[in-house]
């Protein structure tokens, strides 16, 4: 199986802040990947899939970037309703594997 | 549009049996795919398989394949698991979610699911 480590595991921010988490894959994955927000005791919801692309109706603060193993989703400038914990997910090979989660919290 | 809505939370014994039902509208069901994924309490999520709606083929996470069974109902446009022989450690909220063809990212998610296991 492909092992998706995240970093930070957790990260305090400002609204306003400028806010990356990057994912490794362990084997190359392409430009499989995807992320995901997750509010508390709410379902996941797609942000971005395919490393770049935006999915719709996702704001245009959020975007991704990397390619083979390392991937990174960036958040231009924190919103509070940004505050949330995020996954990456490769969709390359099965079992499609999830990173860890990052939970970005007010600092 | 597109709407995937669980059935309710369930309390089991262990070993014991659970059947979530998952009802899919405002698209084309056979054209996506169903992907069944699980969060334990506080955890992170743990891809469970993947369905295709049009000719129901699965890939099934090997740690559970000897007990889990997906199933689609195209007439009435609802997915379906099964997992059986519950344990503990499948307390869990289990989510249903509509695959984006290629990307396989999943684009829509079911409300959720709470399954407790307990004696």
């Amino acid at each position: 199986d492909i092992q998706m480590t995240q970093s930070p595991f957790s990260l305090s921010a400002s609204v306003g802040d400028r806010v990356t988490i990057t994912c490794r894959a362990s084997q190359n994955i392409d430009n499989y990947l995807n992320w995901y927000q997750q509010k508390p005791g709410k379902a996941p919801s797609l942000l971005i899939y395919l490393t770049s692309n935006l999915q719709s109706g996702v704001p245009s603060r959020f975007s991704g970037s990397g390619s083979g193993t390392d991937f990174s989703l960036t958040i231009t400038s924190l919103h509070p309703e940004d505050f949330a914990t995020y996954y990456c997910q490769q969709s390359y090979n099965i079992p499609w594997t999830f990173g860890q989660g990052t939970k970005v919290e007010v600092k | 549009q597109v709407h995937l809505v669980q059935s309710g939370a369930e309390v089991r014994k262990p070993g014991a049996s659970v059947r979530v039902s998952c009802k899919t509208s405002g698209y084309t069901f056979y054209i996506h795919g169903i992907t069944w994924l699980r969060q334990a309490p506080g955890q992170g999520l743990e891809w469970m398989g993947w369905i295709s709606a049009r000719n129901g083929d699965t890939n099934y996470a090997q740690k559970l394949q000897d007990r889990f069974t997906m199933t689609t109902d195209s007439s009435t446009t609802t997915a379906y698991m099964e997992l059986r022989g519950l344990k503990s450690d499948d307390t869990a909220v289990y989510y249903c979610a509509r695959t984006m063809v290629i990307p396989y990212a999943v684009d829509v998610w079911g409300q959720g699911t709470t399954v407790t296991v307990s004696s």
